[in-house]
């Protein structure tokens, strides 16, 4: 059990620009979330994978948001045209039963 | 929609004294889960301590206990014989048990910096 693992831990991009985060679940565990925390606060959920199948999005979830997970594997999430305000750390996380498993997050800044 | 709200956005607490975190909720479920998770800085979030909904004892794990009250609604976290690793962030969740399409879904409180003093 090597545990959730996200990359790039950091990722600094210039408003407009497109960035792609990447999840690589626990291999066992097959359901997979997305969540966003902004400084000071708690995660928001974001979406939920359940395999390959994409169950659940938030509202937070803009169109410039996609995410997906092929094969029921690692998960991409993307965001397209990127805003200052999407400046946030991308939490993902597995299970199989509760509890979850977290990653260490990618922080992006949108400059 | 459930709601998590933690009302102490800071607390700080002498090494080796006890300290509790405050955490309400509302929801119109009855079949829930509570946690109690711990961010360090720059650090992934930990699970402390969780509590079924159903169970009417409240959970202990170690020097972390919770005082679940079901039908106030709330859930707070006690730290006995603190550390200074307990420093952290700590974030009060819900989820509820119903199964569907959210099943797992944790909705947080705004967390609680703890800062313990040596």
């Amino acid at each position: 059990d090597t545990g959730v693992s996200q990359n790039p831990r950091h990722k600094i991009t210039k408003r407009g620009q497109n960035v792609t985060f990447r999840c690589d679940p626990i291999s066992e565990h097959n359901r997979l979330y997305w969540y966003r925390q902004t400084l000071g606060q708690g995660p928001e959920f974001l979406t939920y994978f359940q395999n390959e199948a994409q169950l659940e999005k938030s509202r937070l979830l803009s169109d410039r948001f996609s995410a997906e997970r092929p094969k029921g594997s690692f998960s991409t999430l993307e965001i397209q045209r990127t805003e200052q305000g999407d400046s946030a750390m991308y939490l993902c996380a597995s299970s199989e039963n509760s509890p979850y498993s977290f990653g260490s997050g990618t922080r992006l800044t949108v400059v | 929609a459930q709601t998590v709200t933690q009302s102490q956005p800071e607390m700080s607490v002498q090494e080796a004294e006890t300290v509790t975190l405050s955490c309400t909720y509302d929801t119109s479920e009855s079949d829930y889960y509570l946690f109690w998770y711990k961010q360090p800085p720059s650090r992934q979030m930990i699970l402390v301590i969780r509590q079924e909904a159903y169970k009417q004892q409240n959970a202990t794990e170690n020097r972390f206990s919770v005082n679940f009250q079901k039908a106030a609604k709330s859930f707070s976290l006690k730290i006995s014989d603190s550390q200074l690793g307990d420093a952290a962030m700590y974030f009060c969740a819900y989820r509820s048990n119903a199964g569907g399409t959210s099943y797992g879904k944790l909705t947080f409180g705004q967390g609680t910096i703890l800062t313990v003093h040596p």
